[in-house]
This record gives structure tokens, C-alpha cells and sequence, in this order.
């Protein structure tokens, strides 16, 4: 498996606060995604990036942004937290885009009050 | 639209009983089908990766199989062991790029 940190693992914020997770991976994979998870949803895509300084929205982007300065770390970042974004979050990397396998980190859990 | 639907949402089974895991999609040109299974707390694990119809795939008591509109994920004499969220997920294009699409996972408990 890919070698794949996220950090915080666990974060308690208040609403209307800054929150800026971290993915860092050792495998020099080109992709990487940023999905959530909730109950009833599954996993569902936030943004993903397709190499330095390039990304692009996914199913649920709004009231997140992403950057990648590195091909080693991938942030993402809510401006200012809300309730609804209470979720746990997992980052995931890929070697390419077509067909190719991607693997996981072990989640951020964010809490919202 | 669900592109990707798995059933059933949750499954007892008995140690020993044999079942299967259903993921149907509607994609055209598949790119690419996955299987991974989740532990509470833990991240999604890959398990298997199928291209074409007819493919199928094998770990232990778990084995992949694909059709053109369905995947299964057979598991043979399972063990407590086995209990865990198995997720499906498909290649889906979006904006030139790939992107893997989940379903909401099958939720799988064996009782010993």
C-alpha cells in the first residue's frame, strides 16, 4: 500500500474557524483526492489534484479549497467551518487516472461546534 | 443518479455461510472497477481491481467476479473475522480524468 499520512487524525473546531488538513504520501503518486464520508452517503469526492499546482472540484466542493505545492502533499482547507462539515475525511493517491488503483489514508476525524 | 448501487445495505451471516455481495453500475467504457473493504475507524483497504467482463479475481475466502453490469464479491465459509463495510467503487470520466465513484458499501457481520 501507498505510504499515506494525514494529519490531524482527530480535530475539534468551532464554527466560522479556518480548518486545514494535511495528506502527505512517499509514493510519488501523480493523483491525489480528498473524499468524505457520512453516514447514508459513503465516500464522496471533494477535490482531487492531477499533479502540482493542478486540481479540480469533485461531487462536493463547495465551502472547501485544495492546494498542492508539492507532489508529496495535498491540503485542504475550509475557510470557515460549518456544522455540515462535521465528517471524517480521507485522503487517497493513485499512480494515474484511467483505471488505476488508489489507496487510502487512515482518515481525519473533524468535528464542528 | 447512483451510477454505482450496492446491495444488500447489511448482511448477518452465521461463520461457515457462504453469501455474496452485489454492485451493479451504469457506466459506459468501464475503466476500471474496485473493491475495498473498510474497518470502523480505519481507512478503505483495496482488495481487488477488475478491467473486463468475464474477469475474476481471488483473496483468501474472498473472490471478485465482473460482468458488464455487475460485480460480486463471493465469500466463501466466511470467518467473524470478515466482518467489515465492503465498498465497490468504478472508474467514472469526469473532465478528462478518471475518477474512482463509490457506492454506500454493503455493512457485512459474521456471527461465530
Amino acid at each position: 500500500d501507498a505510504g499515506i499520512t494525514q494529519s490531524p487524525r482527530h480535530k475539534v473546531t468551532e464554527t466560522g474557524t479556518p480548518v486545514t488538513l494535511r495528506c502527505h504520501q512517499t509514493e510519488n503518486h501523480r493523483y491525489m483526492y480528498w473524499y468524505r464520508q457520512d453516514p447514508g452517503h459513503g465516500l464522496r469526492l471533494i477535490h482531487y489534484s492531477y499533479g502540482v499546482k493542478d486540481t479540480d472540484k469533485g461531487e462536493v466542493s463547495d465551502g472547501y479549497s485544495v492546494s498542492r505545492s508539492k507532489t508529496e502533499d495535498f491540503l485542504l482547507t475550509l475557510e470557515s467551518a460549518t456544522s455540515s462539515q462535521t465528517s471524517v475525511y480521507f485522503c487517497a493517491t493513485g499512480q494515474g487516472s484511467y483505471g488505476n488503483t488508489i489507496y487510502f489514508g487512515e482518515g481525519s476525524w473533524l468535528t464542528v461546534v | 443518479e447512483d451510477q454505482v448501487t450496492q446491495s444488500p445495505e447489511a448482511l448477518r451471516l452465521q461463520e461457515g455461510e457462504s453469501s455474496s455481495l452485489n454492485c451493479s453500475y451504469t457506466v459506459s467504457g468501464l475503466r476500471g472497477l474496485f473493491w475495498y473493504r473498510q474497518d470502523p475507524g480505519k481507512g478503505p483497504e483495496f482488495l481487488f481491481t477488475l478491467y473486463s467482463a468475464g474477469e475474476e479475481k481471488e483473496k483468501e475466502r474472498l473472490k471478485a467476479t465482473l460482468t458488464k453490469k455487475e460485480s460480486f464479491l463471493h465469500i466463501t465459509a466466511p470467518k467473524p473475522e470478515d466482518s467489515a463495510t465492503y465498498l465497490c467503487a468504478v472508474s467514472i470520466e469526469a473532465g478528462g480524468s478518471y475518477i474512482p465513484t463509490f457506492g454506500r458499501g454493503t455493512s457485512l457481520i459474521v456471527h461465530p
